[in-house]
């Protein structure tokens, strides 16, 4: 059983395209996070939800809009498509402090914009 | 904000030998992970460890909190170890927002 499986793993698209990458997790954690991996392979968090709650919204173009229906599922809507998207996008799920707070990734999503 | 700093940035090792990664923190932390991005770029939990010693077949970390700093060694290496090797940290945000080091790169020789 995979614990954080996201959808697509591969995306190529065009410039100006609208995308979504899928994410949902099975280990009944409270928040989950997007992050996004540049060429560099830096990883920096971009947004997190706790019980479906917006709780980090870091310095992200408003082209990028997460979604989170219910707390198992974060999905990530892309508008627009630039080339400086292409990236790897990862999902994660942990808890919030207070528990053990281990965080666990997905197999993460090669975007390439073209 | 927090910062995060790994060394050495790049290790280049012949099958069988051991290796030391580390992990300098600027502040306090509620948690700090180590993960294991292998060539496949899946990101594979290794520790978590925001204080102490823990060990996993022929890996093992250790955080000294008070002094700000974490080691990841390594055993005995396999060329399955070659990859990238990141330590993150959550700081005192209560948000589990984690900030991740720049990574060591890891080849090891056959």
């Amino acid at each position: 059983d995979t614990a954080v499986s996201q959808t697509p793993k591969y995306l190529v698209t065009q410039m100006g395209n609208d995308k979504s990458i899928k994410c949902e997790q099975n280990l009944g954690h409270d928040t989950m996070y997007w992050y996004k991996q540049d060429s560099k392979k830096f990883l920096k968090i971009m947004f997190s939800y706790n019980n479906k709650e917006l709780i980090i919204n870091e310095t992200v173009p408003n082209r990028f809009s997460p979604k989170s229906p219910d707390k198992a599922h974060l999905n990530l809507h892309i508008n627009s498509l630039e080339l400086g998207d292409s990236a790897v996008y990862f999902c994660a799920s942990s808890w919030l402090p207070a528990m053990n707070t281990e965080a666990f990734f997905g197999q993460g999503t090669r975007l390439t914009v073209v | 904000g927090i910062q995060v700093e790994q060394s050495p940035p790049d290790l280049i090792l012949q099958e069988g030998a051991n290796s030391t990664l580390r992990c300098n923190f600027s502040d306090s932390v509620n948690n700090l992970q180590w993960f294991h991005q292998n060539p496949w770029g899946q990101l594979i939990n290794l520790f978590y460890i925001p204080s102490g010693t823990k060990q996993n077949g022929r890996l093992s970390a250790t955080t000294v909190a008070t002094e700000r700093y974490s080691l990841l060694y390594i055993s005995s290496s396999q060329t399955t170890d070659s990859g990238v090797y990141f330590c993150a940290v959550d700081g005192s945000s209560n948000t589990g927002k984690l900030i991740f080091g720049q990574g060591t790169t890891l080849q090891v020789k056959p």
